[in-house]
């Protein structure tokens, strides 16, 4: 079936420093979203992005936090600066449209030292 | 509101027999309701969903059923094979958004 692809798997870093998560989206979808789950706790929606804009985002969508997909290259998260409340795992879906089905990626998953 | 409460958290079931697990929403313009099924390590997958406009949905073992008034679904695992041990999310979309909101989780652990 159709596969999101999420690089890395893993990110260590230290608090403070910048990173950023990429997404390789599901061919031709539109719609690209980021969740954030927490060990053991449900995936709580961070963003949606569509024709290059963000359509919705919810309160754990930080001031800190900003999503791009440049020239349909990858989908990315990025997050600078990082705070320890920030170690998850974060998913990337997408969809062919806002009605239709979204296909998780297998999460990076992000550890704030 | 935007909270969808799942129950149970924990559901140990023999092979076989029947699960259930149960959700409710606050949002009354929610319309979408997908179940997606994460084993450890794995991303979740879709396993079933439901619009507002059915009531009842039956795929390969599974039933879903929606109950508006109530503002509550439920996912029904019919036959439970020690494959269907993992966590379950219930989720919903309210009319208009795109945002999943998701259940608390339910483990399930089917024992042969």
């Amino acid at each position: 079936g159709p596969k999101v692809l999420q690089i890395p798997s893993h990110q260590i870093i230290d608090m403070g420093q910048m990173v950023t998560l990429n997404c390789d989206p599901v061919s031709n979808h539109l719609y690209f979203y980021w969740y954030k789950q927490i060990l053991g706790q449900q995936m709580e929606f961070l963003v949606n992005f569509y024709n290059g804009k963000v359509m919705e985002k919810s309160k754990l969508f930080k001031d800190q936090f900003s999503v791009e997909r440049p020239d349909g290259s990858y989908f990315t998260l990025k997050i600078q600066p990082t705070a320890l409340e920030d170690s998850a795992v974060y998913f990337c879906a997408s969809s062919s449209d806002g009605r239709a089905e979204q296909f998780f990626g297998p999460g990076t998953r992000l550890t704030v030292l | 509101g935007e909270q969808v409460e799942q129950l149970p958290s924990i559901l140990r079931v023999q092979e076989g027999s029947s699960a259930s697990i149960n959700c409710t929403y606050e949002n009354s313009a929610s319309n979408y309701f997908p179940w997606y099924k994460q084993e450890p390590g794995e991303n979740p997958k879709l396993i079933i969903d439901i619009r507002s406009n059915m009531e009842r949905k039956q795929t390969q073992g599974l039933i879903v059923l929606l109950d508006k008034k109530a503002k509550r679904f439920s996912l029904h695992i019919t036959d439970t094979q020690p494959g269907d041990s993992a966590m379950y999310f219930c989720a919903a979309r309210y009319q208009g958004g795109r945002a999943l909101i998701f259940g608390t989780g339910t483990t399930v652990s089917v024992s042969p």
